[in-house]
């Protein structure tokens, strides 16, 4: 079984600020490790993924997340926010080396920048 | 490529009628997965279908809810009666076999239902 924690519903940062958002993963296989993106009535879309490969993983929008086995974390960040980072980002996991590839997501963070 | 397209976007009905909700996925993808949104629970899959034939219903919450998918290019989600706790954002998303992978699921705009 897989479960994800997202700590901290909402976080606020400063325009230019780093952007730190946490995400903890419980799996009990090797787990591929997600970030997605939801703006205002949309759909998510896909940040970035870690499928076993580099542990660093950088994504869409100079996002980066580090896969770190021995802290079961997956914490995406950004060295400077912008204005159009506000949204609800969403971590998700999804056991590896199997076909089905379910996901199941964390609570979600909204993220907030102050101009 | 015009990705997931659902309809409605938006549907508000009375308690007890029957709601249908659209998908179309991304032409050649073999995966299709259907997701409800809430405040309360968060994003739950509903039910998955793979080639057309449904693989895992175990999110489905109760009988009021059926999906079907007929063809690749097609799938519906239906609850009958419609309840007020159905109030939520319905998603589909699809995936093709070149991201079994990678599971990248690629989502729609969603449905948002309101059951008054």
């Amino acid at each position: 079984a897989q479960s994800v924690t997202q700590l901290g519903s909402h976080v606020s940062v400063s325009e230019g600020a780093l952007v730190l958002l946490r995400c903890n993963y419980s799996s009990s296989v090797p787990p591929y490790l997600f970030w997605y993106v939801q703006y205002p009535n949309q759909g998510l879309q896909l940040l970035l993924k870690y499928t076993s490969a580099a542990t660093l993983v950088k994504g869409i929008n100079d996002f980066e997340a580090e896969f770190k086995k021995s802290e079961t974390s997956f914490h995406l960040t950004k060295p400077s926010a912008h204005m159009s980072d506000a949204a609800e980002y969403f971590c998700a996991v999804s056991p590896g080396g199997t076909s089905y590839g379910k996901l199941t997501f964390g609570q979600g963070t909204i993220l907030t920048v102050h101009p | 490529d015009a990705g997931v397209i659902q309809s409605p976007r938006h549907e508000v009905t009375e308690m007890g009628q029957e709601v249908t909700l659209r998908c179309k996925p991304i032409s050649g993808h073999n995966s299709l997965f259907w997701y409800r949104q809430t405040m309360m629970r968060g994003l739950e899959l509903l039910i998955y279908f793979n080639n057309n034939v449904p693989i895992d219903d175990s999110g489905m919450p109760e009988d009021r809810f059926s999906a079907k998918m007929p063809n690749a290019s097609f799938s519906t989600l239906k609850i009958q009666p419609s309840e007020p706790r159905d109030s939520a954002v319905y998603f589909c998303a699809s995936r093709g076999d070149r991201d079994r992978s990678s599971y990248e699921q690629y989502f729609g705009p969603g449905t948002r239902l309101t059951v008054t």
